[in-house]
């Protein structure tokens, strides 16, 4: 029943170890976004993709990179992980841009040790 | 500047109030204001929108204002109930593709 999936649901590694991140969606929807979320904070977009259209944020850190081989599937990369990564990391569809509803995964939760 | 400001941070309503938690916005907007509810560990879920045609949209016990020319919009939850207890974040479409959210009210209904 579950429309936007994320997986792992919580993800440890190590400071400077790289990391994937993964979605998937099943409402075939053009628009997959990246947020990252700290304690008591609004969602931050990092990045999104409309269909293979890539759209990075100007303050998203290089360290952070995506991948979308398909309509479906959507990947988080953080190449070296500092401890400031550590966020709940959210995955959102929607059928097109913001004014049509986003759907959200229950993200990630990573840790850096 | 893009801005939502949300207000207020935290509030404790007993069983059965009316819940009202208000965001104003600067320079201009687009054409959607959505309001989601986020549970501790799940991602936020889309709770009601409102597009500016209208100053006032209610679906059962919530309720979103528009005030368009003062660039104000509020959620109300009448009846407030235990299960409302959430996080609660209002959004703008600025209309550059992508949604600016609130800064987040963390609701408590207690009985």
């Amino acid at each position: 029943d579950a429309m936007v999936i994320q997986n792992p649901r919580y993800q440890v590694t190590q400071f400077g170890k790289p990391v994937t991140l993964s979605c998937s969606q099943t409402l075939n929807h053009n628009v997959m976004y990246w947020y990252q979320q700290k304690s008591s904070q609004a969602p931050k977009l990092l990045f999104h993709y409309y269909d293979k259209d890539f759209n990075n944020e100007a303050d998203t850190p290089d360290n952070f990179q995506s991948r979308r081989p398909n309509t479906s599937f959507c990947f988080l990369d953080i190449r070296s992980p500092g401890l400031g990564d550590a966020a709940m990391y959210l995955c959102a569809t929607s059928r097109d841009f913001p004014s049509d509803p986003q759907h959200f995964g229950d993200g990630t939760r990573l840790s850096i040790l | 500047q893009q801005q939502v400001k949300q207000s207020p941070q935290s509030l404790i309503v007993q069983k059965g109030g009316i819940s009202i938690i208000n965001c104003a916005y600067e320079n201009t907007a687009f054409d959607y204001f959505p309001w989601y509810q986020q549970f501790p560990g799940k991602g936020p879920a889309l709770l009601i929108a409102i597009r500016p045609d209208v100053s006032e949209k209610k679906e059962g016990r919530f309720t979103i204002s528009f005030n368009k020319s003062a660039k104000q919009f509020s959620l109300h939850i009448m009846d407030s109930q235990p299960g409302d207890s959430a996080t609660y974040f209002c959004a703008v479409d600025f209309g550059n593709e992508k949604l600016t959210f609130g800064t987040g009210t963390r609701l408590t209904i207690i009985p």
